[in-house]
């Protein structure tokens, strides 16, 4: 039973326009959410987290969306860049556990 | 170092022979975890070590997997009798382990092939 679901398994966007990377959950245990980007060869790169207490947090051209009634989150990139290429995974934390439970990832490609 | 390493970066072992993995976390980060990544699949957890607390085990698929850390420093992954199953990514991680520290900073990984 997969607990952490990105339905797109790809996402092809041209550069300079919005990415957004879809995720949602079905435990309401989970607190915390994170989203990671990973290279082929590569561990996964942290990029942004949020907590269940807010709904939504900035950084940079990354933004996370988290709609607890629908337990949903998106990821917004804006502009997209052609380096954002890459795997996208959304995580969710019960923080009582630490443990993350991964979704499956979404490929995400930015044509120039 | 400033990351998470973890060595072998790649192990090929023939089925039934034990292998053992390392990871070396973040310095000054009290939290390591271990996660796996078979292919085409997202990361399953596997363990969790904080600090001196009895580690939560519950991610490990078998008896043959067990996972040790000395203090708050390196830790060691091992699988007993491999089976083709066992074949996958296996990636370490590791956080500040205080209130609100929550985000996972992962090494590069090693890959493990069991023929």
């Amino acid at each position: 039973d997969q607990q952490v679901k990105q339905n797109s398994p790809s996402l092809s966007v041209q550069e300079g326009r919005i990415s957004i990377l879809n995720c949602d959950y079905t435990n309401s245990m989970f607190d915390y959410f994170l989203w990671y980007k990973k290279y082929p060869a590569e561990g996964p790169t942290f990029l942004i987290s949020i907590s269940s207490i807010k709904d939504k947090n900035e950084d940079g051209r990354f933004t996370v969306f988290l709609n607890k009634s629908a337990k949903h989150l998106s990821l917004h990139i804006v502009p997209s860049q052609p380096g954002d290429s890459a795997v996208y995974f959304c995580a969710a934390m019960d923080t009582g556990r630490r443990a993350l439970t991964f979704g499956s990832g979404t490929r995400l490609q930015v044509q120039p | 170092g400033a990351g998470v390493s973890q060595s072998p970066s790649n192990k090929v072992t023939e089925k039934g022979k034990d292998v053992e993995l390392r990871c070396d976390p973040i310095s000054g980060h009290t939290a390591l975890y271990w996660y796996r990544q078979r292919l085409g699949q997202g990361l399953e957890f596997l363990i969790y070590f904080q600090g001196n607390s009895a580690p939560d085990k519950s991610g490990l698929p078998s008896d043959r997997f067990s996972a040790e850390r000395t203090g708050e420093s390196v830790s060691t992954l091992t699988i007993q009798r491999t089976q083709q199953e066992d074949s996958a990514v296996y990636l370490c991680a590791s956080s500040s382990g205080v209130a609100g520290g929550y985000e996972q900073y992962f090494g590069p990984g090693t890959r493990l092939t069991v023929t």
